[in-house]
């Protein structure tokens, strides 16, 4: 079964400081895809990103950069020189393309509160 | 232009009720999923339709009902609701291809059930 665990129920960082969310995930497949969401105080969710099994490539984005490695089971999320706009709730997400449905699996979430 | 909507965004009812919340989507896509947010924030999936077809319950109660009447809409249908009902309610869609799997989601529905 699909399991997504992120152990870090909230942090706090200061303004310009740098936070990496974490995220370790279980499968049994050979093929699944990775995502992150962000959940803002209004409620949507926001796509960030996506990452597939095959692909261990770090990728950066602006402030944000996310490391996925297949050995330790982990796409952790970076955020560089965090600001205040990135306080939200975070989620880590895993998707089984093989039932035909991608439904997504997600962890409990990481709230992140900056602080200015 | 709205890529996943949904209405109404809040909803407040009493035990017993039967109520509908609606999904639109206008990107064009194959598959439509509805989740469930508890007041934790867990969010769970409890269906996906895929070119009008259900594809995977997960097992929930069978007073939830989603109904498609095209593959723009997935409606979803709660029978005789009951407290533990009370959640936000996220519809979500995708094109499953092999390049692009994310999931859009719509701005959720709120629901109180007194």
């Amino acid at each position: 079964a699909q399991k997504v665990t992120q152990a870090q129920t909230e942090i706090s960082v200061v303004e310009k400081e740098d936070v990496t969310l974490d995220c370790v995930y279980e499968t049994r497949d050979t093929t699944y895809y990775l995502f992150w969401y962000k959940q803002p105080p209004s409620g949507e969710l926001v796509f960030l990103i996506r990452r597939n099994s095959f692909d261990e490539q770090n990728e950066i984005s602006g402030r944000y950069s996310w490391n996925f490695q297949k050995s330790t089971s982990s796409f952790n999320f970076t955020i560089t020189a965090s600001q205040v706009v990135d306080s939200a709730v975070y989620f880590c997400a895993l998707s089984d393309p093989q039932t035909g449905a991608n439904n997504l699996f997600f962890g409990t979430g990481t709230r992140l509160t900056v602080i200015p | 232009d709205t890529a996943v909507s949904q209405t109404p965004k809040y909803l407040v009812t009493q035990m017993g009720n039967d109520k509908s919340i609606k999904c639109e989507q206008n990107l064009g896509h194959d598959t439509m999923y509805w989740y469930k947010q508890d007041s934790k924030k867990f969010l769970k999936i409890m269906f996906s339709y895929n070119n009008k077809e259900l594809i995977i319950n997960e097992t929930v109660p069978n007073r939830f009902s989603p109904k498609s009447p095209d593959k723009a809409h997935l409606n979803l249908h709660i029978n005789s609701l009951e407290l533990g009902d009370s959640a936000v309610y996220f519809c979500a869609s995708s094109r499953p291809s092999a390049d692009t799997y994310e999931q859009y989601f719509g701005p959720g529905t709120r629901l109180t059930v007194t």
